[in-house]
């Protein structure tokens, strides 16, 4: 079964430091990957995604993320912090065999707060 | 503003009631896929539909229908709901094509039953 785990409910980070939110997925095959971000009282946005090719994807607001097929991981980046990525991230994954429409399995989120 | 719409932003009503939720698609957008946040059940997937058929269908119980109308706008219709439907409902849209699109999600409704 397709599933994705974000291990860390909350993440903390100092503003200016970098950040990581971590990512691990189980699919059948070779997975289409995405990152969200949800802001309080808003609906998700959305981030970057890994569907081929360079496994260092490049999105909005300067965030990257590593897609790692060895370590079945999709870990979200960013070199330095903004208060105002305080946000609530998601992880999702898409198979690639999408017999059954086009189904999107998401984490249950990590909750990231940047410290002044 | 990911250009899906949702109404209404929040609908309260009481256990055993009928409610229906409707979902603007972004223009072009062929899908149209549902979801329940909850605090306990994080992001669920209920149903996807495509081009007016149903595509792909998720967690939704006997008691949840939707359906996708020929102008591509979507309805979710929640009915016998009970204290445990609360929830924020989003809608997402995302377009057709041989290409692995991203969806685009609206602001949600925010249900409360009491």
């Amino acid at each position: 079964a397709q599933s994705v785990a974000q291990p860390e409910d909350q993440v903390n980070v100092a503003e200016g430091n970098p950040l990581t939110v971590k990512c691990t997925y189980s699919v059948s095959g070779n997975p289409y990957l995405f990152w969200y971000v949800q802001y309080p009282n808003r609906g998700l946005q959305f981030l970057l995604k890994y569907i081929t090719g360079d496994n260092l994807v490049k999105g909005s607001y300067g965030f990257e993320a590593e897609f790692n097929k060895s370590q079945t991981s999709f870990h979200l980046k960013k070199p330095s912090a903004l208060v105002s990525d305080s946000a609530l991230y998601f992880c999702a994954v898409r198979d690639k065999v999408a017999t059954a429409g086009n189904q999107f399995y998401f984490g249950t989120g990590t909750s990231l707060t940047v410290i002044p | 503003d990911s250009g899906v719409t949702q109404t209404p932003k929040h609908l309260i009503t009481a256990t055993g009631q009928r409610v229906t939720l409707r979902c603007s698609p972004r223009s072009g957008d062929l899908s149209v896929y549902w979801y329940q946040q909850s605090l306990d059940q994080g992001l669920q997937f209920l149903i996807q539909y495509y081009n007016g058929e149903e595509r792909a269908k998720g967690n939704i119980l006997e008691r949840f229908s939707a359906q996708q109308f020929p102008d591509l706008h979507s309805e979710l219709n929640l009915s016998s709901l009970e204290l445990g439907d609360s929830a924020l409902y989003f809608c997402a849209s995302s377009p057709s094509g041989g290409q692995v699109h991203e969806q685009y999600f609206g602001p949600g409704t925010r249900l409360t039953v009491t």
